[in-house]
């Protein structure tokens, strides 16, 4: 079965740099959630995605965007990276419309700001 | 905010126990989830439970949710190596808006 996939895996940028993160969801998901995790701690939500709209933001800064696209692929964009953005992406995708919103997890992109 | 406590953090037994690991909140689920993820991977998801005093199985994972909703357990019967990792569980409270918050994790460790 096809799942959640995420690019790039790994992720090298400098302080002040801009990264983009892509999320491609299962087919037929209508719903898409990045998470953020740091070393050691467990995942915490930043922003969500229904047919292309943003339904629920948390703990994002400022400094990052993100956007669904027509596809439902979605991307994160994040500028002026800071060394504490250092932690592992996660996007998980659901079927809103499907009942009951189970999320599968994408296997993540490392991102390392050096 | 809704907090979701997770015990025990740590957990180290010999292969053939049984063991428990609980999650908690103090608001009322709309739905429950259990990962296990394995260093630098995704979430992998175990189960979804739904409905108060729901029990699922999987194998040798027995989850349950509490009746009111607002705790869950993941009962492994007979421990093996290969149950070693990180056992999350992540609850919805919102109907139709599903964000997780997720629980501190249970580091499981099977000693053979």
């Amino acid at each position: 079965a096809a799942g959640v996939i995420q690019s790039p895996r790994h992720l090298i940028k400098e302080k002040r740099e801009t990264a983009t993160l892509k999320c491609y969801p299962i087919p037929r998901h209508d719903t898409v959630y990045w998470y953020q995790q740091g070393p050691g701690q467990d995942p915490q939500f930043l922003i969500s995605f229904y047919e292309k709209m943003q339904s629920d933001k948390g703990s994002i800064p400022d400094r990052f965007s993100a956007q669904q696209f027509s596809d439902y692929h979605s991307e994160l964009n994040m500028s002026s990276l800071e060394l504490g953005d250092s932690a592992l992406y996660f996007c998980a995708s659901s079927s809103r419309t499907g009942g009951t919103e189970t999320q599968y997890f994408g296997p993540g992109t490392r991102l390392l700001v050096l | 905010t809704q907090l979701l406590e997770q015990s025990p953090q740590f957990l180290s037994i010999q292969e053939g126990e049984n063991l428990t690991v609980y999650c908690n909140s103090s608001s009322v689920f709309s739905s429950l989830q259990w990962y296990r993820q394995e260093p630098g991977e995704g979430p992998v998801l175990l189960v979804t439970v739904v409905t108060g005093g729901e029990v699922k199985k999987l194998k040798r994972l027995t989850f349950q949710f509490g009746d009111a909703r607002k705790d869950s357990s993941l009962h492994i019967t007979a421990a093996q190596p290969g149950d070693t990792g990180l056992y999350l569980c992540a609850g919805a409270f919102d109907f139709g808006n599903e964000k997780l918050t997720f629980g501190t994790g249970t580091r499981l460790t099977i000693i053979p």
